[in-house]
């Protein structure tokens, strides 16, 4: 069983504050996603990794692939309160088989 | 235009019953899923269909039966519900690229928050 832990798990911070969260596996996946969920909705698509090493930026929000394609890390600058959500990664295993696993999730608040 | 919809979005039942939830995707998309996210909002993943044919089915309960008429359709009949199948059960669909490999992009359906008592 392919499992994906996210840390921390929960993270509540001031506005204009920088913060990383960690998506950690032992398992090697052929891309990995990060979502985010807001309350009483369903996970909406950030960014999809492909490439081991491959870093992406969506404005202040920066996504990086480890190189053996096992985790990942979504580092975001300068919070603001619209970035509160829960934050879901997300790997499709390399199996050639099409199951896209979800992480433990990180809930993030941040305070104006 | 709603890209994944679910109906219904909020269904109160009794233990014991019978209950469906259907979902509908206008993006054109081959592979659809359902996914059950429980009170931790752990999403996993239970059944998978490309192109109306079952691919993946986790190891979910026979009570759970989803069927999917066309690829633009998966709906999810739950039989002799439980309390412990009380959760939001998300459909959603994915894009298989005519180039290149499948990515596992998902595009979510607002939920269906099934309450069993």
């Amino acid at each position: 069983t392919q499992l994906l832990e996210q840390s921390p798990q929960f993270l509540s911070i001031q506005e204009g504050e920088n913060l990383t969260v960690y998506c950690n596996s032992s398992s090697v996946f052929s891309s990995l996603q990060w979502y985010r969920q807001e309350p009483g909705e369903g996970p909406v698509l950030l960014v999809t990794v492909v490439t081991g090493g491959e870093v992406k930026k969506l404005k202040r929000l920066t996504f990086q692939f480890g190189d053996a394609r096992k985790d990942s890390s979504l580092h975001i600058t300068a919070a603001q309160p619209g970035d509160t959500g829960l934050y879901l990664c997300a790997g499709l295993n390399s199996g050639g088989y099409q199951k896209v696993t979800f992480g433990t999730g990180t809930k993030l608040q941040v305070i104006p | 235009d709603t890209a994944v919809s679910q109906t219904p979005k909020y269904l109160v039942t009794q233990m014991g019953n019978d209950k469906s939830i259907k979902c509908e995707q206008n993006l054109g998309h081959d592979t659809m899923y359902w996914y059950k996210q429980d009170s931790k909002k752990f999403l996993k993943i239970m059944f998978s269909y490309n192109n109306k044919e079952l691919i993946i089915n986790e190891t979910v309960p026979n009570r759970f039966s989803p069927k999917s008429p066309d690829k633009a359709h998966l709906n999810l009949h739950i039989n002799s519900l439980e309390l412990g199948d009380s959760a939001v059960y998300f459909c959603a669909s994915s894009p298989y690229p005519d180039r290149g490999p499948y990515t596992g992009e998902l595009f979510f359906g607002e939920g269906s928050r099934l309450t069993v008592l």
